[in-house]
């Protein structure tokens, strides 16, 4: 099965702070995503990228930067944390659309900045 | 630009009953449909994936279709049990745009009452 990991399922930050959100998939997936989950809005796409060292903006990049330096690992960075930024963050790997394209995602991570 | 809908946003309906989420999508040029079931402050868990040449895919009580000449598709729950109550998602992969052409819905909450 697979398997996508995300390392904080709750974390608590002050306003300011430099948060780190990490993601590993054990499937050898070229695509990995970094989306937010708000109520009323649905789930929003902040990064993507299909490719080692390749990331591409999604709809909300402001405040935000990734990481991706191995093909199973891929964090989403947010600089200075805003209270804003309070949300659930969904990681997610898949095969190109070309392939499968089936999606998958891990348990999620709670941010709440105060 | 693909735009995904899930009517209605909220369900409920006694145990028992058979029952039918809805999903429709502008953009027919899809390569696949994927049905997610997200329980509350977790993440998204793939149900079921139907590629575009297929018209439907089974998973135990779960039945998935998709007709792409009418934009939509439909997820199908038999006998519907207390445990089936979450929140289900579509989302659509389009052969054009970048982060695969994902496009999800804002999902349909549902109810099954003991």
């Amino acid at each position: 099965d697979v398997k996508v990991t995300q390392s904080s399922r709750y974390l608590v930050k002050r306003t300011g702070e430099k948060v780190f959100l990490e993601c590993v998939q054990d499937m050898d997936h070229e695509n990995m995503f970094w989306y937010r989950q708000d109520p009323g809005l649905g789930l929003r796409l902040i990064y993507f990228s299909y490719d080692v060292k390749m990331k591409e903006k999604g709809d909300i990049p402001e405040g935000y930067s990734v990481s991706r330096e191995k093909k199973e690992r891929f964090s989403l960075i947010l600089e200075s944390a805003s209270t804003n930024q309070t949300s659930m963050y969904l990681c997610a790997s898949s095969l190109p659309r070309t392939n499968t394209g089936e999606l998958f995602f891990g348990e999620g991570s709670r941010l709440t900045v105060l | 630009k693909q735009e995904v809908t899930q009517i209605p946003a909220a369900l409920s309906v006694p145990e028992g009953e058979n029952l039918v989420l809805n999903c429709s999508f502008t953009d027919s040029a899809i390569y696949n449909l994927q049905w997610f079931r997200q329980d509350p402050g977790k993440g998204l868990t793939s149900l079921l994936l139907i590629q575009s040449s297929q018209r439907e895919q089974t998973s135990g009580r779960l039945n998935a279709s998709l007709d792409k000449s009418s934009g939509r598709s439909t997820l199908y729950i038999a006998a519907s049990q207390p445990g089936d109550s979450a929140t289900y998602l579509c989302a659509s992969t389009g052969k054009w745009g970048g982060a695969d052409g994902l496009t999800f819905g804002k999902g349909t909450h549902l109810i099954i009452q003991p």
